[in-house]
């Protein structure tokens, strides 16, 4: 089955600090791959849609400068949280879909930022 | 647009009774309907999905969920609970043109032994 993995699963930072998180498709090419926040005890919010070797496209609302994303093949999309801040914190998980495909869904990355 | 609504947000149902968590969709257009389970800390594991065909899905762990187009429904069930039951439920709509999800606002079922 096709599998989607995420690093780290749990990450601390400081404020002020930037941290990346990876998602990868372990087993299958991914040619769009999806960032998702959840916050405690809520839905999932879609912050941006990539696909690969272009520009990803923000939900609005979400900070493009803020939270960047870049899908530099066909198996690996990054979001890199800048200047982390406590409100940041949050469980994000990605999805990655083949072409004309299914949508796989990582383990996700908890983040916190103290 | 495409939305779905879970009007519970807690569901609690004794070992072995049978479990329902509620979902109905807003859609233009064919639904493609799903439903996803989340355990404290983890990513969605998918259990069902309707795209199109027979009314009744069923899917992993024993679950199933029935299609309703009169009633724009899509309710998840299972016969017989289970404590391992016991996580966060999803129901999602999938944009046809997209392929992004929207998702509920989550349902969170308690099996009580």
């Amino acid at each position: 089955g096709a599998v989607v993995s995420q690093h780290p699963s749990w990450v601390i930072c400081k404020s002020g600090t930037s941290v990346k998180i990876e998602c990868r498709s372990l087993d299958f090419q991914a040619t769009t791959m999806f960032w998702y926040r959840q916050f405690p005890k809520q839905s999932l919010m879609l912050m941006a849609t990539s696909n690969e070797g272009s520009k990803a496209t923000y939900e609005q609302g979400v900070e493009k400068d803020k939270f960047l994303i870049n899908h530099a093949s066909l198996t690996l999309s990054t979001l890199t949280v800048t200047s982390a801040h406590p409100e940041d914190s949050s469980f994000y998980i990605c999805s990655a879909r083949r072409t004309a495909g299914e949508q796989y869904f990582g383990p996700g990355t908890r983040l916190t930022v103290t | 647009a495409q939305s779905v609504a879970q009007p519970e947000d807690q569901v609690n149902v004794a070992e072995g009774n049978p479990l329902t968590v509620k979902c109905t969709y807003s859609v233009s257009g064919n639904p493609y309907l799903f439903w996803y389970v989340q355990y404290p800390n983890r990513g969605l594991q998918f259990l069902l999905k309707y795209i199109t065909g027979d009314n009744l899905v069923k899917g992993s762990y024993g679950f199933e969920a029935e299609f309703n187009k009169s009633q724009t429904s899509f309710h998840l069930k299972k016969p017989s609970a289970l404590v391992s039951d016991s996580a966060l439920y999803f129901c999602a709509v999938r944009d046809i043109r997209g392929n992004q999800f929207y998702f509920g606002t989550g349902t969170s079922l308690t099996v009580i032994p």
